[in-house]
């Protein structure tokens, strides 16, 4: 298996311009769940889907920040409008329920 | 309230020596991840250890649930190794991860 797929990998964008962030799970897993990295404040889960619903999303950080699952295959993270503090690394992960979850290589996002 | 605690929270080790990190969590898990970030950002996955040892390589993990800790061993450590160690653990009745805040190790040749 080609483990988690996120793309892209880099993202170097302007304030106020419209973020899309892809991930493709593991094949078979059912869970899928979106962190975000910074130095202040660690890894911090954004939101969690469980067979393409959303069933937390409670660590989105505002309106701006959107996540939809259209398939198992399939995810995407969107910030609208971006701003400066968003900058991060965002990751993207997958389990199937009670087991490892397994962690893509991350979309290093920087807003100027 | 529920804490995951890493300790130490840095480490300094010449190539070829041996050590041990640790992971207290304060309640019972599910499921209890190690895993490593490399420098280049990369969280690879070590060992899934809710209880009992393990062993990969120069690795090895011991997780004791009724203690509610968990151990990583470095053995031999090489350059590497360098990285900062995550141990996360599942609690009983949550779905999601709860990360430490890692032990930055540094290997020096």
């Amino acid at each position: 298996d080609a483990g988690v797929i996120q793309s892209p990998r880099h993202e170097v964008t302007e304030m106020g311009q419209e973020v899309t962030l892809r991930c493709k799970p593991i094949s078979g897993h059912n869970s899928l769940f979106w962190y975000r990295q910074t130095m202040m404040r660690g890894l911090e889960l954004l939101i969690y889907f469980n067979n393409n619903v959303p069933i937390d999303d409670s660590g989105m950080p505002e309106d701006r920040f959107s996540a939809k699952m259209p398939n198992a295959s399939f995810s995407t993270l969107k910030i609208q409008p971006s701003e400066p503090r968003d900058s991060a690394v965002y990751f993207c992960a997958s389990s199937a329920r009670g087991h490892e979850q397994y962690f893509g290589p991350g979309t290093r996002l920087t807003v100027t | 309230g529920i804490q995951v605690e890493q300790s130490p929270p840095d480490l300094i080790l010449q190539e070829g020596a041996n050590s041990t990190l640790r992971c207290n969590f304060s309640d019972s898990v599910n499921n209890l991840q190690w895993f490593h970030q490399n420098p280049w950002g990369q969280l690879i996955n070590l060992f899934y250890i809710p209880s009992g040892t393990k062993q990969n390589g120069r690795l090895s993990a011991t997780t004791v649930a009724t203690e509610r800790y968990s151990l990583l061993y470095i053995s031999s450590s090489q350059t590497t190794d360098s990285g900062v160690y995550f141990c996360a653990v599942e609690f009983i009745n949550d779905y999601k991860l709860s990360f430490g805040a890692g032990t930055t190790v540094t290997v020096r040749a």
